[in-house]
């Protein structure tokens, strides 16, 4: 039973350009979150996707957006890339809210603006 | 606001017991999380609790304390694999917050 997939496992990108994360849910699994974690702090919350939609959103500008498709894959984009994006960019798959509580982690991409 | 509080670091020796400690204040409270976090990987399940009191599992055991916004894992008969990030996570509707995380140091 495969886990959550992410795509690529590691980047390195200049300031100001786009980048598209890729994530596969855990099988049986129909909602997705992205979690930014920079080094030596916990994860934060960007948004969640469920039913192809944005649900919930953290405290982050525009330009991060995302989108999921029907087979529950999500990507995660970041558009005008800053230094401060540099981070571990985690994806987590779960059931929709009410159908369980546990979240599988993928193990992440780490993106390095330079 | 959100908050949830854990110390930076907690070194220990081999074979001996630890207590990692979280509090939190959040807006909401559906669960909360213990996660472990090898560097540079994905954060593996440990606990989860959501009702008042200890879990034990194995080697690991979390405690909860909803009045007190309190919880902590406890570690048992460390192991040199052990060494690890440990990250405590409140559920909320649609969402986990995490502390900063708690880096444990396991020494020989």
């Amino acid at each position: 039973d495969a886990g959550v997939t992410q795509s690529p496992t590691h980047l390195i990108k200049t300031r100001g350009q786009q980048v598209t994360l890729r994530c596969s849910p855990k099988s049986g699994h129909d909602t997705v979150s992205w979690y930014q974690q920079a080094l030596g702090q916990g994860p934060q919350f960007i948004f969640q996707y469920y039913e192809e939609e944005e649900r919930q959103r953290g405290n982050f500008p525009d330009r991060f957006s995302g989108h999921q498709f029907p087979n529950y894959s999500s990507e995660l984009n970041v558009n005008a890339l800053l230094l401060g994006d540099s981070a571990l960019y985690l994806c987590a798959s779960s059931l929709a809210e009410g159908m369980g509580y546990g979240y599988t982690f993928g193990s992440g991409t780490r993106l390095t603006v330079v | 606001g959100q908050n949830i509080d854990q110390p930076t670091e907690m070194t220990a020796t081999e074979g001996a017991i630890v207590q990692i400690n979280c509090t939190y204040q959040t807006s909401g409270f559906n669960g909360l999380f213990w996660y472990q976090q090898h560097a540079g990987e994905a954060p593996t399940f440990l606990s989860y609790n959501v009702l008042d009191g200890l879990e034990e599992k194995g080697r690991f055991s979390s405690f909860l304390s909803r009045s007190k916004g309190y919880s902590y894992l406890l570690l048992k008969e460390l192991q040199m694999k052990d060494s690890a990030s440990y990250l405590c996570a409140v559920r909320l509707t649609g969402k986990l917050i995490f502390g900063q995380g708690t880096t444990l140091q396991v020494k020989p």
